[in-house]
């Protein structure tokens, strides 16, 4: 079974710093995808960004990107230029290729200060 | 186009009372799950479906049943309500049921109180 640890329950930071949430998990499996998840506090789950694990390159999304290390085996969010909409718990999941279930961690919540 | 849709928002139940969250989507989405989302533990994954008249059990499936009739709707019941089953439910769909890494697409949620 697939474990995904975020190990900073809560962070802050002042709007328009760059601020980066950890994300690491367990996995036997090779093939799999990893996303992270916004939900502000209007209770919606938003997709941040996604990453193909047999993808070497990060991936990037406007103001967010991330930084996989599959050997590590870890997978953290940074975002650029920090906005008070950017408030929100952000969770980090795991799909293993052939399921879609997804498995989550148990989230870190931002606010951005201004 | 609606998307996911959840309903009710809210609920309020007596503890043994039964119910059902309803869950439709319009985009004929094959696979559709169930989540609860507790404080502390993130979404953990109830009962989820690869199509019409296929589903299968999640991490936590105890008290709770579903069906998937159609490909639309994929609803949730609660047998016999317990205050542990106090959460916030989302429903979620994604386009293809073979694991292709496909973003999944929430409901917004349902606030199910049990007193």
């Amino acid at each position: 079974a697939q474990t995904v640890t975020q190990s900073q329950p809560e962070m802050s930071v002042q709007e328009a710093e760059t601020v980066t949430l950890s994300c690491t998990y367990d996995t036997s499996e090779n093939n799999y995808y990893l996303f992270w998840y916004k939900q502000p506090p209007s209770r919606q789950m938003i997709l941040v960004i996604r990453q193909e694990a047999y993808k070497q390159q990060n991936a990037t999304e406007n103001r967010f990107s991330v930084n996989f290390q599959k050997a590590a085996k870890s997978f953290s969010l940074k975002i650029s230029d920090s906005q008070l909409g950017d408030t929100a718990m952000y969770f980090c999941a795991f799909m293993k290729l052939g399921n879609e279930k997804l498995t989550f961690g148990t989230g870190t919540r931002l606010t951005i200060i201004p | 186009n609606a998307g996911v849709t959840q309903t009710p928002k809210f609920q309020v139940l007596k503890t043994g009372q039964s119910m059902t969250l309803q869950c439709a989507q319009d985009m004929n989405h094959e696979y559709m799950s169930w989540y609860r989302q507790d404080p502390g533990m993130g979404l953990r994954l109830i009962h989820y479906s690869v199509g019409a008249g296929i589903t299968d059990q999640g991490e936590v499936p105890n008290g709770y049943n579903v069906s998937r009739s159609t490909t639309e709707d994929f609803p949730l019941r609660l047998l016999s309500a317990a205050p542990s089953q106090t959460s916030v439910y989302f429903c979620a769909s994604s386009y293809s049921s073979r694991g292709g890494g496909q973003p999944q697409h929430f409901g917004d949620g349902t606030r199910l109180s049990i007193l």
